[in-house]
């Protein structure tokens, strides 16, 4: 079945340590997203990428890194500079974006918690 | 970037039919209006999407007046497992992203 896979569900991270979030999906998109959410709060986003190679900051991309190597793998750092990074993160894919608003995948996302 | 504004909360009660009314002023000609549901602990799952007038599908309706400064998701006879954030989403400007807002916590009380 085609689909967005996010893994690992639930990560801890310790005080000072960057760790990577996954996200791979088979869906053939072209664009992929990451995004942050705290409780009880919307959807905040992080970073996207319309094509490999090339991805764009989002509101809050300050302490986290992407890359896109690859048009199914869209991984995302929390790296130490990031203060608060306690939340629930998701990623989602589509087929492109542009004038028209194309439907967004998401997948179930990972819970980080900082210990 | 349209803004859309929506209620934060609403309840209803088993079996009644749900609209929830998104305001989109400052829709530009080539925005679609999409809306997302999502539970507790999961991604947003897309709903329906529209440009004007009626979209049905088999989860809910979409109704849009002629000016499209607003919208209505309409859920029929809602059960308890309809209670979840709804978002009103409105267009993106080409080699943007969606941005989502707190959107409408439903919740369905038998």
């Amino acid at each position: 079945d085609g689909g967005i896979t996010q893994s690992p569900k639930y990560l801890f991270r310790k005080e000072g340590q960057n760790v990577t979030l996954s996200c791979e999906q088979n869906l053939n998109h072209d664009a992929m997203y990451w995004y942050r959410q705290d409780p009880g709060q919307g959807l905040r986003l992080i970073y996207y990428s319309q094509i490999v190679n090339d991805f764009q900051k989002g509101d809050i991309a300050e302490g986290y890194s992407v890359s896109r190597e690859k048009k199914e793998s869209f991984p995302l750092t929390v790296t130490s500079a990031q203060k608060n990074p306690t939340a629930f993160y998701l990623c989602a894919s589509s087929m492109g974006t542009g004038a028209t608003n194309y439907g967004y995948t998401f997948g179930s996302g990972t819970r980080l918690t900082v210990v | 970037l349209a803004k859309t504004t929506q209620p934060i909360s609403m309840d209803s009660y088993e079996g009644q039919e749900v609209n929830i009314t998104c305001s989109h002023n400052n829709i530009a000609t080539n925005d679609y209006i999409t809306w997302y549901q999502q539970f507790p602990s999961q991604g947003p799952r897309f709903i329906i999407q529209g440009y004007k007038t009626k979209v049905t599908n088999e989860v809910a309706s979409l109704f849009i007046p002629a000016d499209r400064k607003s919208s209505t998701l309409s859920l029929p006879r809602v059960s308890l497992s309809d209670t979840a954030v709804y978002y009103c989403l409105v267009g993106e400007k080409a080699g943007t992203a969606l941005i989502f807002g707190k959107g409408t916590t439903l919740s369905v009380s038998s």
